[in-house]
């Protein structure tokens, strides 16, 4: 079974600049959630969708938003990017149920100068 | 979601059991025990997870102790492969989180 795939693997933006990346989950995975891993910060939640709705959120400005669709793909949209954003983001899929245990992707590296 | 806490590094030699101890004091009842680990520049991966007995899989066994304030993942025969930070995650199951809080994680080094 294919595992979640996340493209593009390496960004580079400019400050200022907004960016969009996707998440394809495992088939049948109707949960996705969003995480950013930082030296500084180490791993972060973003948040999590599921069929469609967000159920969870972490502590990210409005700046970084995402949907769900109804394949449960998932797509990420950062605005108004700052250095600080440079990462790499993470997306995990599960069943979403109760003990749900996450697969992840292997990421996207944003760099922003 | 309780706070767990790891050692930051450990060694073991290729071959032997490689044994990573978490400690979650705080835990309540219905806070499940995940271990994850993520090897250098990947995706992190699920090892196994439990809530009060011992488990078992392919990757590795969780061992909680009876009070459930700690606990113990052990890779039974460590490969130069199994070297990665490896996260102990303590996750309430059930309600609306399904977030997972990493920590800082223990580097496993397997050393030839």
């Amino acid at each position: 079974k294919a595992g979640v795939t996340q493209t593009p693997r390496y960004l580079i933006k400019t400050r200022g600049q907004q960016v969009t990346l996707s998440c394809s989950p495992i088939s049948g995975h109707r949960s996705v959630s969003w995480y950013q891993q930082t030296p500084g910060q180490g791993l972060q939640f973003l948040f999590e969708y599921f069929s469609e709705t967000q159920r969870n959120k972490g502590n990210f400005p409005g700046r970084f938003s995402g949907r769900q669709f109804s394949n449960s793909r998932s797509e990420m949209n950062v605005s108004t990017l700052e250095l600080g954003d440079s990462a790499l983001y993470l997306c995990a899929s599960s069943w979403g149920d109760r003990e749900g245990e996450q697969y992840f992707g292997p990421g996207t590296r944003l760099t922003v100068t | 979601d309780a706070k767990t806490t790891q050692p930051t590094s450990m060694d073991c030699a290729e071959g032997r059991a490689a044994n990573l101890p978490c400690n979650h004091s705080t835990i309540s009842g219905n806070e499940y025990v995940y271990w994850y680990r993520q090897i250098h520049s990947q995706g992190p991966q699920y090892i196994i997870h439990g809530l009060k007995n011992n488990e078992t899989n392919e990757m590795a066994s969780l061992i909680i102790t009876e009070d459930r304030k700690s606990s113990t993942l052990i890779l039974p025969h460590a490969t130069l492969r199994d070297t990665a930070v490896y996260y102990c995650i303590v996750r309430v199951v059930g309600g609306s989180n399904y977030k997972l809080t990493f920590g800082k994680g223990t580097l496993l080094t397997v050393n030839p």
